[in-house]
């Protein structure tokens, strides 16, 4: 059964703490994106990756960053520059015209 | 990718048809129109994709008329659990669309007993 894998469901940090997000997929997709989502709001593109090995940012990049090293997994590493990292994150991935699969997110407090 | 608007929220009784209508008045040629459904504290779910015309699939229809620059997504007999945030995208999908797909507010739809 395929489909997109996020772990832990729940995370919590102190600030100033460097957090690592799982996001591991075997839909032998592509291209696997990371988003943000606050209260009330849609989804914000903070990274993608359209192959291995390589990654571009998207509209928030900063005080993230991310990893490409296999085709299955996608890390995101919320760091202490964030200035505001509690949010729901959510990774995605596609192949060709394969409408977007999202995993069922990460909550992070950090406090 | 084009720029989609649509309405913030709706509200609907159960067992009515409810048609939530995104417009996109610089679609490009190649752009495709996909609508998503999420629940609180979950991925959205893709619904339906279309081009132009009319498509339907056992969960929804979605109507585009010959402009393309509107796209009304209808939704038959709404029960509670299609209680929901609905989005609408647009872009090239088959030339690696999602680059730099970013979602908006959506659409809150309520449905009431």
């Amino acid at each position: 059964d395929g489909g997109i894998t996020q772990s832990p469901k729940y995370l919590f940090r102190k600030e100033g703490q460097n957090v690592t997000l799982s996001c591991e997929q075997n839909l032998n997709h592509d291209a696997m994106y990371w988003y943000r989502q606050d209260p009330g709001q849609g989804l914000r593109l903070i990274y993608y990756s359209q192959i291995v090995n390589d990654f571009q940012k998207g509209d928030i990049a900063e005080g993230y960053s991310v990893s490409r090293e296999k085709k299955e997994s996608f890390p995101l590493t919320v760091t202490s520059a964030q200035k505001n990292p509690t949010a729901f994150y959510l990774c995605a991935s596609t192949q060709g015209s394969v409408p977007l699969h999202f995993g069922n997110g990460t909550r992070l407090t950090v406090t | 990718l084009a720029k989609t608007t649509q309405p913030i929220s709706m509200d609907s009784y159960e067992g009515q048809e409810v048609n939530i209508t995104c417009s996109h008045n610089n679609i490009a040629t190649n752009d495709y129109i996909t609508w998503y459904q999420q629940f609180p504290s979950q991925g959205p779910r893709f619904i339906i994709q279309g081009y132009k015309t009319k498509v339907t699939n056992e969960v929804a229809s979605l109507f585009i008329p010959a402009d393309r620059k509107s796209s009304t997504l209808s939704l038959p007999r709404v029960s509670l659990s299609d209680t929901a945030v609905y989005y609408c995208l647009v872009g090239d999908m088959n030339s690696g669309g999602y680059q730099k797909v970013t979602f908006g507010i959506g659409t809150k739809l309520q449905v009431i007993p």
